[in-house]
């Protein structure tokens, strides 16, 4: 079964630092992962997503995160924290069969103080 | 371009009352899915589906039903509402493998 791990349910970072959301993956087989964000009273959007064609993946809104095996992580960053960031952040791992469905990690809020 | 569209956005209601909720999205995507949202849970996959006609158990099924009879929609029903129910549920939908869901903007659901 997989599973994603998110380190840290809250991550505070100043305006203008780097942030590190972490998200490390349990899957038997090459999987697809994703990172998402929850504005308040939203739906979740898509950040980016890993799909085997490269190992650093660019996303929206500055957004990277580095696919690396051997530590199996997908960690999110960003180098510079805007105040529009804070928002809660959600790793996904999916596989390839079984309808496709994503295994969520239980999140990780981030807030951005001046 | 509306997405996925989710009714009603608010509910409440008394414990033993059903309801469905209704995910409909314009984009012809093949699978759809229903996730319900807890506070430090994440989300979790009640039921989805992978095509017309289609259902099977998520992670969480139990005390929920599904229907899939139109491509476009998706229903999710509570037969019996319990206090437990109270969430707020995301319907999503993708097209293939590999690609991320879009989702729709949420089901904040009470049960008292």
């Amino acid at each position: 079964a997989q599973s994603v791990t998110q380190l840290g349910s809250h991550v505070s970072v100043s305006e203008g630092a780097l942030v590190l959301l972490r998200c490390n993956y349990s899957s038997s087989v090459p999987p697809y992962l994703f990172w998402y964000v929850q504005y308040p009273n939203q739906g979740l959007q898509l950040l980016l997503k890993y799909t085997s064609a490269a190992t650093l993946v660019k996303g929206i809104n500055g957004f990277e995160a580095e696919f690396k095996k051997s530590e199996t992580s997908f960690h999110l960053t960003k180098p510079s924290a805007h105040m529009s960031d804070a928002a809660e952040y959600f790793c996904a791992v999916s596989d390839a069969g079984g309808g496709n469905k994503l295994t969520f990690g239980t999140g990780t809020q981030l807030k951005v103080e001046l | 371009n509306a997405g996925v569209t989710q009714t009603p956005k608010f509910r409440v209601l008394k414990t033993g009352q059903s309801m469905t909720l209704l995910c409909a999205q314009d984009m012809n995507h093949e699978y759809m899915y229903w996730y319900r949202q807890d506070p430090g849970m994440g989300l979790r996959l009640i039921h989805y589906s992978v095509g017309e006609g289609t259902t099977a158990k998520g992670e969480v099924p139990d005390g929920y039903n599904v229907s899939r009879l139109k491509k476009q929609n998706f229903l999710l029903g509570l037969e019996s509402a319990a206090p437990s129910q109270t969430s707020v549920y995301f319907c999503a939908s993708r097209a293939r493998v590999g690609h991320g869901y879009t989702f729709g903007s949420g089901t904040r659901l009470t049960v008292v």
